[in-house]
This record gives structure tokens, sequence and C-alpha cells, in this order.
């Protein structure tokens, strides 16, 4: 089955610490993104990238880090720097050019405890 | 001002009415429309596509779109309890090749029996 698959589900992060979250598609996809949601406030652009080796700030990227080393994956750090990174974070795909439909995976839940 | 505009809700309806749900933007360069849903802890799911002006129907769901009016609605017939969710509109746009999906905040549903 093709899709995206985002892990853990669920991650705790202690404060100071740098966590990284998982994202892997087999969709063939060249362009994959980093969304946040937070509640009321719909989803917010992180980073994106159309091209393996290749990526761009989104809206809220700081605090943030991404790599692009294969088309298949597209890490997410969550820095200490990001002072309030409790969220529901979610990875996207999406073929470059003409009909851009984003696919999401199912979403990991970040914690500060 | 957001880009895209969209009332949060939640919208409350009984089983097996009809259920409208909008969009508004600013940006008059949006040329491809989305419509997700999305349960409780789950990543969006892609329900309709449309790139052009008009409707575009798909089973129960319709969407439709008034560029002139930069207007977007989602139409839900004989709605179900189980089309309870959050329902976000999302529209992109070509930028040096790129397409970055702009989503709204969402509109939460629910459908009582």
């Amino acid at each position: 089955d093709g899709g995206i698959t985002q892990s853990p589900k669920y991650l705790f992060r202690k404060e100071g610490q740098n966590v990284t979250l998982s994202c892997e598609q087999n969709l063939n996809h060249d362009a994959m993104y980093w969304y946040r949601q937070d509640p009321g406030q719909g989803l917010r652009l992180i980073y994106y990238s159309q091209i393996v080796n290749d990526f761009q700030k989104g809206d809220i990227a700081e605090g943030y880090s991404v790599s692009r080393e294969k088309k298949e994956s597209f890490p997410l750090t969550v820095t200490s720097a990001q002072k309030n990174p409790t969220a529901f974070y979610l990875c996207a795909s999406s073929i470059r050019g003409g009909r851009a439909e984003a696919f999401f995976g199912q979403g990991t839940r970040l914690t500060v405890v | 001002q957001k880009e895209v505009e969209q009332d949060p809700g939640p919208l409350s309806v009984p089983e097996g009415a009809i259920v409208s749900l909008n969009c508004t933007y600013s940006n008059s360069a949006f040329q491809y429309f989305m419509w997700y849903r999305q349960y409780s802890r789950k990543g969006p799911e892609l329900l309709m596509y449309t790139y052009s002006s008009g409707n575009k129907e798909d089973g129960r769901f319709t969407a439709q779109v008034d560029k002139s009016s930069k207007y977007i609605s989602l139409f839900i017939r004989d709605s179900q309890p189980s089309d309870s969710a959050t329902y976000l509109c999302a529209m992109t746009y070509a930028s040096g090749g790129s397409y970055i999906p702009t989503f709204g905040r969402g509109t939460s549903l629910i459908v009582h029996p």
C-alpha cells in the first residue's frame, strides 16, 4: 500500500532536548512538507522540500530543522530553541507542479514534559 | 488578514441535513482548491480537488468554486454522524515551480442522530 508513515505517534520531550520526528513516503512524490497544528489555528507550514537535498523555510521555521537526503524521507528535528513545541505535527507529500493535492500521514503528537 | 478564512464553528446539524461549509480567500493567484476531512487526532484525508470555477460532485459531496468572488464551498447531502469531523479547505498556486498548500483553520462539524 502506498502512503506516508509518520513515527512515533506520540513523543515526549524534556525541556532543552532535541527530538526528531520521522516521515517516510512510498508514493514517489518529489515534494514533502511539514505542518504544525494547534487547536483553533489550522495548519501552519514549517518547512517544505521540492527535491532531494533542497528545502525551504515555511511560515514558522524558527526552532526547527530538516534534511532531505533521500526522496522518500523528510525528518523534522524540533530543537531546544523551539519554545512552545507541544503540538500535533503533520507530514505531507505531493507531486511537483500541476495537480498538486497533498496527502498526509497520521501525525505525531509531541508533548513537552 | 489571513490568506484563507474559514469559520471554525462548531456547526451542529441533525442527521440527514444538507451541510454547507465555506472558505473565502484573498489571493487571486490561487488556482487549485481542495477539501480535507480530519477526524480527531488523525491526519487530514483528501475529499475533493477542483481546479476551475463551477461544481464537482462525488457521491454525497459537492465542491463549488467561485473564483470571481474568491469563495469556495463544500456541500454534504444526507449528512451522517460519521461525517462528524473537522473540514479543512486548502488552496495552492504556482510560485517559482512550487505549489504550497495554504490551509484554512478548519470547521468543526457535528452531525447528531
